[in-house]
């Protein structure tokens, strides 16, 4: 079956300082990845579209400024946590929509990110 | 704007026992429905994908039915065991390709 890998799967970091989580399709090609949140005991909130080539799609309420994402090629996104604070601290998933198989999403492992 | 709803919220049940848990959603206009499992601190596993045109999807113990009409779903759990306690959550695609999840159902299946 498909492969999503992301990285890191856990990361503490200073409050103030910026993190880089990855998510990579290994074997399809992913022209649209979508950005998770999840906040202890609660379900999965949606936080921005990221497509192939072009700008991200945020949802509302979530700062494109804070969280930046760059999806340069057809198997890579990546979601930046900008000037990171403890209550950014959560669980962040990433899945990525096959180019061939439109409407299936291959899920992440999950990033748990810990501010200090 | 889509709302999924999960009934129960957490479920606890001994070992053996034949389980359902329920799924709604208020917009009958969606693509497919999926039943993902997660475990504690951990990613999703897709259990089961029902497509808008399906009434049903089986694999091993569990069945999953899809009343698009009502709007609701449900994931059926034959024999339970122990390893079957994870959080089950059910999803829904809408025509824009974006997945809406519920808020879950906590399971813990006791020995």
């Amino acid at each position: 079956g498909a492969v999503v890998s992301q990285h890191p799967s856990w990361v503490i970091c200073k409050s103030g300082t910026s993190v880089k989580i990855e998510c990579r399709s290994l074997d399809f090609q992913a022209t649209t990845m979508f950005w998770y949140r999840q906040f202890p005991k609660q379900s999965l909130m949606l936080m921005a579209t990221s497509n192939e080539g072009s700008k991200a799609t945020y949802e509302q309420g979530v700062e494109k400024d804070k969280f930046l994402i760059n999806h340069a090629s057809l198997t890579l996104s990546t979601l930046t946590v900008t000037s990171a604070h403890p209550e950014d601290s959560s669980f962040y998933i990433c899945s990525a929509r096959d180019r061939l198989a439109k409407n299936i999403q291959y899920f992440g492992a999950g990033t748990r990110l810990s501010v200090l | 704007k889509q709302e999924v709803t999960q009934i129960p919220a957490a479920l606890s049940v001994p070992e053996g026992e034949n389980l359902v848990l329920n799924c709604s959603f208020t917009d009958s206009a969606i693509y497919n429905l999926q039943w993902f499992r997660q475990d504690p601190g951990k990613g999703l596993t897709s259990l089961l994908l029902i497509q808008s045109s399906q009434r049903e999807q089986t694999s091993g113990r569990l069945n999953a039915s899809l009343d698009k009409s009502s709007g609701r779903s449900t994931l059926y759990i034959a024999a339970s065991q122990p390893g079957d306690s994870a959080t089950y959550l059910c999803a829904v695609c809408n025509q824009g390709g974006k997945l809406i999840f519920g808020q879950g159902t906590e399971l813990s299946v006791k020995p």
